[in-house]
């Protein structure tokens, strides 16, 4: 079975703190996103990667930044986490035509 | 720009009643998937149904059944039978097909609450 895995199911941090957010996969797929999931707004797709090393700005990238160095793990960044970027954030992976596979989620809130 | 619409917030529905979910989506492409997302309390996603627009025909997995109507821009979702274990977020999602990292893009959700 496919496994996503993020680092953490729930996170505090404070208003100006660097927050990384980690996700690993164990299936080689070479397409990985993160996700932001907020009520009545669904999941926005912040960033995605399609190989090491390569990035793409998703709908929302605004205050979010990623790495990817190796082609199992994605991590998303909050340079400056701020109060509005309290939410839950989802990482999924995919490969070709493939259906998505997500992590369980990480709920953060910022204070 | 694809957009895909969930005007239904909440949903609930008797146990072992039938229950049908709305979903509508913009896009100007020709090839594409449509899919129903389940989120439960765990919050883990899970994949319900998913539908080849090249298809014509719906896709069903066991109770779950899809309305797919191309022209439309229609995907609804049909749970029959339902069971208090379906009780989650539901959220239709599209992604257009071909090479690369094609996003899913999702709709609003609709959460449905099975009563006893």
């Amino acid at each position: 079975d496919v496994k996503v895995t993020q680092s953490s199911r729930y996170l505090v941090k404070r208003t100006g703190e660097k927050v990384f957010l980690e996700c690993v996969q164990d299936m080689d797929h070479e397409n990985m996103f993160w996700y932001r999931q907020d009520p009545g707004l669904g999941l926005r797709l912040i960033y995605f990667s399609y190989d090491v090393k390569m990035k793409e700005k998703g709908d929302i990238p605004e205050g979010y930044s990623v790495s990817r160095e190796k082609k199992e793990r994605f991590s998303l960044i909050l340079e400056s986490a701020s109060t509005n970027q309290t939410s839950m954030y989802l990482c999924a992976s995919r490969t070709g035509n493939t259906e998505a596979f997500f992590g369980q989620g990480t709920r953060l809130t910022v204070v | 720009a694809q957009t895909v619409t969930q005007s239904q917030p909440e949903m609930s529905v008797q146990e072992a009643e039938t229950v049908t979910l709305s979903c509508t989506y913009d896009t100007s492409e020709s090839d594409y998937y449509l899919f129903w997302y389940k989120q439960p309390p765990s919050r883990q996603m899970i994949l319900v149904i998913r539908q080849e627009a090249y298809k014509q025909q719906n896709a069903t997995e066991n109770r779950f059944s899809v309305n797919f109507q191309k022209a439309a821009k229609s995907f609804s979702l049909k749970i029959s039978d339902s069971q208090l274990g379906d009780a989650a977020m539901y959220f239709c999602a599209y992604r257009r097909r071909g090479q690369g990292a094609q996003k899913l893009v999702f709709g609003q959700g609709t959460r449905l609450t099975i009563n006893p």
